[in-house]
């Protein structure tokens, strides 16, 4: 069973500041892994999506890594801004399903 | 248009009510799926529609009941719920096949159960 798990569970940063969330699961055996944000009582805002025959992805401030053999991906968020503050899922895909991690509350302070 | 449509946004009911959820999207998509979520927690998968056909369902009790009327729709009724059952409950779609299958999200239903 596909297990994901994202490290830190909270971080809080100054304004400005670059920053690494952790995504790391337990079956490299996936089609792709998507980063999605979630601000309280919303849906999920879909941000990068890497597939499994993918390196990395970029859009505008953010880049998220694969590394299947490893089971481990990274998104990472450069100067920061309080408008990023939000919590950040991860989720591995395979057969139809998505896993998610528990994700990540971040916290950019002004 | 890359959206997935929800109502109602906020919706109550007794235990003793019957109410539905309804999702819609005009991507194309072909699979469109139901998540639970409850706070602080991710969204658990509930149930999956592929070409409008139950392909996954996440052992949910009876007491929810999908429904992909075309395509473009799919419905959760809801009966006789539990109080536990309060939760915000996320549809989705994607493309079916492939490895870029991308998830997109409605922005939820929170449903508060008396």
């Amino acid at each position: 069973k596909q297990e994901v798990t994202q490290i830190p569970a909270a971080l809080s940063v100054p304004e400005g500041e670059n920053l690494v969330l952790n995504c790391s699961f337990t079956d490299s055996a996936i089609y792709n892994l998507q980063w999605f944000r979630q601000d309280p009582g919303k849906g999920l805002t879909s941000l990068l999506l890497i597939q499994s025959s993918q390196r990395e992805q970029t859009s505008g401030r953010l880049n998220a890594s694969l590394d299947k053999s490893s089971g481990r991906s990274t998104l990472y968020i450069a100067a920061s801004q309080p408008g990023d503050s939000a919590t950040y899922l991860c989720a591995v895909r395979r057969a139809g399903k998505s896993t998610f991690g528990d994700g990540t509350t971040l916290t950019v302070k002004p | 248009d890359t959206e997935v449509t929800q109502t109602p946004k906020h919706l109550v009911m007794g235990m003793t009510n019957k109410k539905s959820l309804k999702c819609e999207q005009h991507m194309g998509h072909r699979a469109m799926y139901w998540y639970k979520q409850k706070a602080k927690k991710p969204p658990e998968l509930m149930f999956v529609y592929s070409y409008e056909k139950l392909s996954i369902n996440e052992s949910v009790p009876s007491r929810f009941s999908p429904e992909c009327p075309n395509s473009s729709l799919l419905n959760l009724h809801l009966h006789a719920l539990q109080p536990e059952d309060s939760a915000l409950y996320l549809c989705a779609s994607s493309q079916v096949g492939g490895t870029g299958e991308k998830l997109f999200f409605g922005s939820g239903t929170q449903l508060s159960v008396l």
